[in-house]
């Protein structure tokens, strides 16, 4: 049973770069069943889709995030990251990696709040 | 970009109620269109893919319909654990992807 789990600081300063990681257990990241996504939603409100990475690296992106935006992954480990340069208090959220089938996301971690204060 | 645009934004019911959840994209999606479940400080849980289709273990109250820019998603006998926030999502420019706002379904 494929299973996801987020893990990153919690707490980001303004102005700086927010990195979180995503490992994938019970199965392979390389498999080519699947596009690994990152998708946020800020307290209160709805899903808003970050970007998604093929595990050949091909990546995707949410043109309004696009500018500051990298997603990675790295197959030897397992995992998929996502760095968010220059933030501000719009990017707190909780923050959810998920494995992404033709179908939609249909496997999903439990969610990172991640709060942008000094 | 393909925008969605659901409606409406919260609805009350009581159990036993037939609900309907509608999502429209603002260009022709075909049937790429999935609803998700979330219940709060939850992750979303993806209940139907093409337009249509229950994900494994969805129980069948819930159903959904529709083609090119119109969806609708129904819960025929709303159950006290469907109170929750449902959201459609487009894939027909997959992997690029856009969620609809939500709906919030609360208690009467």
């Amino acid at each position: 049973q494929l299973q996801l789990q987020e893990s990153g600081p919690g707490l980001v300063k303004p102005s700086e770069t927010l990195s979180l990681t995503c490992t994938v257990s019970g199965g392979s990241i390389s498999s080519s069943s699947y596009y690994w996504g990152w998708i946020r939603q800020p307290p209160g409100k709805g899903l808003e889709w970050i970007g998604s990475i093929y595990y050949s690296g091909s990546t995707y992106y949410n043109p309004s995030l696009k500018s500051r935006v990298t997603i990675s992954v790295d197959t030897s480990k397992n995992q998929f990251s996502l760095k968010l340069s220059s933030v501000t208090a719009a990017d707190t959220a909780v923050y959810y990696c998920a494995s992404q089938g033709g179908e939609g996301f249909d496997i999903w971690g439990q969610g990172t709040m991640v709060t942008v204060s000094s | 970009a393909i925008r969605i645009t659901q409606s409406p934004s919260s609805l009350s019911a009581s159990t036993g109620d037939r609900v309907t959840i509608t999502c429209r994209a603002s260009q022709g999606i075909s049937s790429y269109l999935a609803w998700y479940q979330q219940k709060p400080g939850k992750a979303p849980k993806l209940l139907i893919y093409a337009a249509s289709t229950l994900q494994s273990g969805v129980p069948s109250r819930f159903s959904g319909s529709g083609s090119g820019t119109d969806f609708t998603l129904t819960i025929s006998c709303l159950q006290s654990e469907d109170f929750a926030t449902y959201y459609c999502q487009q894939y027909y420019s997959y992997p690029q992807l856009t969620f609809g706002g939500g709906t919030k379904v609360e208690i009467k």
